[in-house]
């Protein structure tokens, strides 16, 4: 079993629709959550950064967390085109960052 | 603020060659992580450098494969004997002195004939 399962989709929805996009982890250690964003054949740009349990939002992006139930999301709100990509949930054990641990990536198209 | 550089954008190399693969972290950064990225899969890592130490490896295979960060210039990540299971993305992150995130630069892509 993978540390970090994430359906890897695709998950095609209309422009301006709300995505949810999910990972869940089987480390219960695991305290500082991150999601990336990655165009075809470009690097994982940083979108979202969370520790331990909660909610942050940052204009169209909501990023939770329940650590109890070991599952994270992110929200899309008013979905664009340009939201079309890959998206990475990663996650690592403690501060000062090392060793961060990636799901396998969801793809995401939003049509016109 | 130029972000993390890599290079070369795209490598060809035959089996048995030797692959470079160079990383100039963002100014400021001394914390360098490289990662891999097979197709359909996930990025996986290899190694934490911090310059002239290499902190973490646990990623890293246990033959062919190794990483340096020198006090001065890139990092490298150097693939001896390339095998066609080599064929990858491969990427560098760079975080600050105190690593609150890691910074992704755009890859290296080998292909091994």
């Amino acid at each position: 079993q993978k540390e970090v399962e994430q359906d890897p989709g695709p998950l095609s929805v209309p422009e301006g629709a709300i995505v949810s996009l999910n990972c869940t982890y089987s480390n219960s250690a695991f305290q500082y959550f991150m999601w990336y964003r990655q165009y075809s054949r470009k690097g994982p740009e940083l979108l979202m950064y969370t520790y331990s349990s909660g909610n942050k939002e940052d204009g169209r992006f909501t990023a939770q967390v329940d650590k109890s139930s070991k599952y994270i999301s992110l929200f899309i709100r008013d979905s664009q085109p340009s939201d079309s990509a890959t998206y990475l949930c990663a996650m690592t054990l403690n501060t000062g960052f090392q060793k961060l641990v990636f799901g396998t990536g969801t793809r995401l198209l939003v049509s016109p | 603020n130029a972000g993390v550089m890599q290079n070369p954008r795209h490598l060809v190399r035959r089996r048995g060659q030797e692959a470079r693969l160079r990383c100039s972290p963002m100014k400021g950064h001394s914390h360098v992580y490289w990662y891999r990225q097979l197709p359909e899969e996930g990025l996986k890592f290899m190694v934490y450098l911090q310059k002239e130490n290499i902190i973490d490896e646990s990623g890293m295979p246990k033959e062919r494969f190794s990483a340096e960060f020198p006090k001065e210039g890139p990092s490298i990540l150097r693939i001896q004997q390339v095998v066609r299971g080599d064929s990858a993305a491969y990427f560098c992150a760079s975080s600050p002195p105190r690593p609150d995130t890691q910074y992704f630069g755009p890859g290296t892509r080998l292909t091994v004939l």
